[in-house]
């Protein structure tokens, strides 16, 4: 079945320093990526998500690309803001599948 | 204003008992759906509806059944509630398509079972 891998646990940066989470999935089928962010108290909202025709997604600085040789969705960011500092999930969905399946979640402390 | 709206916020329950989250979307949207966050297990899918029928069921205790008596509501009925069940459960909702709609999360209702 399809499934998500992300980065484990807690990632801490330093202001400034680029970001980078990875995201791994198997897919039976070809299916579509998402990043959705959920910070503190909130609920999740939509980051960003791969498009069809392979353009890249960008959306507050943060862009993913979909690389399916690798089966991989990472997502980065030239320079981590305090602001960052959020759980940050990669979902996949399938055509046929309309309910989104979360990976494990990967915590993002940005320091001063 | 909240286009999905989750009540209560809070809900404090005692094991053995029953439990409705209610969740109501004004954003036009025809798939609702439930997932349940908690430190074991972050973000986990429970249920789908489209145009209110079941599409998909990952949870496996009956004890979890969702009611939708209209296309804007699905309702997440808890029986038996056990500690476990402790969690923050969020309603979503989206465009039914082709599985590239984004979800719209409401802000959740944090369950705690004594």
């Amino acid at each position: 079945g399809d499934s998500v891998t992300q980065t484990e646990g807690l990632v801490t940066l330093t202001e400034g320093l680029p970001v980078m989470l990875n995201c791994t999935y198997q897919s039976t089928y070809s299916p579509f990526l998402f990043w959705y962010v959920q910070h503190l108290n909130e609920a999740p909202k939509l980051l960003l998500k791969s498009f069809t025709d392979n353009k890249r997604p960008e959306h507050q600085g943060f862009h993913a690309t979909l690389h399916k040789s690798s089966s991989s969705f990472h997502l980065q960011k030239s320079s981590a803001q305090l602001s960052d500092s959020a759980l940050y999930y990669c979902a996949l969905s399938e055509w046929n599948n309309n309910a989104p399946r979360f990976g494990a979640g990967t915590k993002l402390s940005v320091k001063p | 204003d909240p286009k999905i709206i989750q009540k209560p916020k809070y809900l404090v329950a005692v094991t053995g008992s029953e439990k409705i989250l209610i969740c109501e979307q004004y954003l036009g949207h025809n798939a609702m759906y439930w997932y349940r966050q908690s430190a074991k297990k972050p973000l986990e899918f429970m249920f789908s509806y489209s145009y209110q029928k079941l599409m998909d069921n990952q949870t496996a205790s009956s004890r979890f059944q969702p009611q939708s008596s209209k296309k804007n509501h699905l309702d997440l009925q808890i029986t038996a509630l056990k500690p476990d069940d402790s969690a923050t459960y969020f309603c979503a909702s989206s465009h039914p398509g082709t599985g590239n709609e984004r979800l719209f999360f409401g802000h959740g209702t944090k369950l705690s079972v004594l």
